[in-house]
Formats: C-alpha cells, sequence, structure tokens
C-alpha cells in the first residue's frame, strides 16, 4: 500500500532552516510528483510546491519562492523540504503528498514545525 | 492566482439528512485537455487530509458512495447524500489548473 512517512517534529528558532524528509513506499516512486502542503494552528490547508520525482522539475508558490527548496532522492525513494529564514509564522505542520493527475492522493503524516525563540 | 471561495464556511447537519458544499473559483478550471482540475478533500478531526473527489466528479478509492461532486466552470458543489458521524471535519475544494489554491474549508459537524 502506498505509504508516506515524514520526519519528526522540529523546534526551530527565528532565522534558522528546517529539513523535513517524506519516504515513500508502496509505489513506483519516480512516476510520480511529490507536493508540499502546510497548516498553521487553526488555519487551512497552503499549497507551497510540487517536484516531479521523475525529472526533479519543480513549481513553486510565489510566497515561498527564494527560501524554499524541494529536492528528490530516488535510490532511498525520499522526498526532501528546506525552508529557510524560519519566521514565527512559518509554525505549522508541514505535509507531503503524493500527486496523480494532480490530486494529492496520498499523504504524509505530517511534520510539526514550531518556530520560536 | 485563482481564487477558490467555499460557502457555508461551517454547516450542522443532523445525522441522515443531506449537506451541500459550494466552491466558487475566480475563473474557470477548464482546461484544454478537456478535463476541469477541482478536487475535494476532507480533514477530520486530528487527521490528515483525504482525497474524496478528483476532476470534478470522481470519487477517489474508498469513498462512499454518499458522497458526490458536480459542477463546471467556475461554480462547483460537493454533497453528502445522507450525513453519518464519520463525515465531521472541515472540507476543503482545491484547484489544480494553474499552480494549486485551496478553499478556506467547511467545517461540518453533527447536530
Amino acid at each position: 500500500q502506498v505509504q508516506l512517512v515524514q520526519s519528526g517534529a522540529e523546534v526551530k528558532k527565528p532565522g534558522a532552516s528546517v529539513k523535513v524528509s517524506c519516504k515513500a513506499s508502496g509505489y513506483s516512486f519516480n512516476n510520480y510528483g511529490i507536493s508540499w502542503v502546510r497548516q498553521a494552528p487553526g488555519q487551512g490547508l497552503e499549497w507551497m510546491g510540487w517536484i516531479s520525482a521523475f525529472n526533479g522539475n519543480t513549481n513553486y508558490a510565489q510566497k515561498f519562492q527564494g527560501r524554499f527548496t524541494m529536492t528528490t532522492d530516488t535510490s532511498t525513494t525520499t522526498a526532501y523540504m528546506e525552508l529557510r529564514s524560519l519566521r514565527s509564522d512559518d509554525t505549522a505542520v508541514y505535509y507531503c503528498a503524493r500527486v496523480k493527475r494532480r490530486a494529492c492522493d496520498y499523504w504524509g503524516q505530517g511534520t510539526l514545525v514550531t518556530v520560536s525563540s | 492566482d485563482i481564487v477558490m471561495t467555499q460557502t457555508p464556511l461551517s454547516l450542522s447537519v443532523t445525522p441522515g439528512q443531506p449537506a451541500s458544499i459550494s466552491c466558487k473559483s475566480s475563473q474557470t478550471l477548464l482546461h484544454g485537455d478537456g478535463k476541469t482540475y477541482l478536487y475535494w478533500y476532507l480533514q477530520r478531526p486530528g487527521q490528515t487530509p483525504q482525497l474524496l473527489i478528483y476532476e470534478v466528479s470522481t470519487r477517489f478509492s474508498g469513498v462512499p458512495e454518499r458522497f458526490s461532486g458536480s459542477g463546471s466552470g467556475t461554480d462547483f458543489t460537493l454533497k453528502i447524500s445522507r450525513v453519518e458521524a464519520e463525515d465531521v471535519g472541515v472540507y476543503y475544494c482545491m484547484q489544480t489548473l494553474q499552480l494549486p489554491t485551496f478553499g478556506q474549508g467547511t467545517k461540518v459537524e453533527i447536530k
């Protein structure tokens, strides 16, 4: 079965960076993309970006351009996201999701990133 | 960016009764390939979002038949024919015609 297992919760200081991993299993990793979506406490869903596991092509939400990077490692079927220059309003649960036919059909369990001094 | 607007923002439903959520997009979601890239998700309390409906009206694997999606262009609707207790949560519409955007969410609770 399709599974996306994310790395554990992180606590970071303002200005720091965070890197979250998303280990995929149960499907052919190279044939799908991965999107990253975040959810601030008590708020809705916010799409951050998408990466193709096939060729590494990316699309980023303009809001995160310049401080957000997505990568994949096909040898370990793992996707990564890194967010830099963290601010308090980056405190959120970050989700990875498999993308098939433009739909986020399977989601990771989420990773809470807390930014606090 | 395409703006997605859901109404209502909250809904209280008696079990066994129908429920309907509207989602309007700021521009048509019809692609030149003939597909309309509109999706519905449910996030149950404390859980991860799950895909319910893709491309307006196709139920995802395992989604009960009481969920249905309809609409075209800029106006879309998610209907639950008979609400059950497990349907409680926040429902989101999402478009992927352009860079993806979500609606604000509609919170459904049981009376």
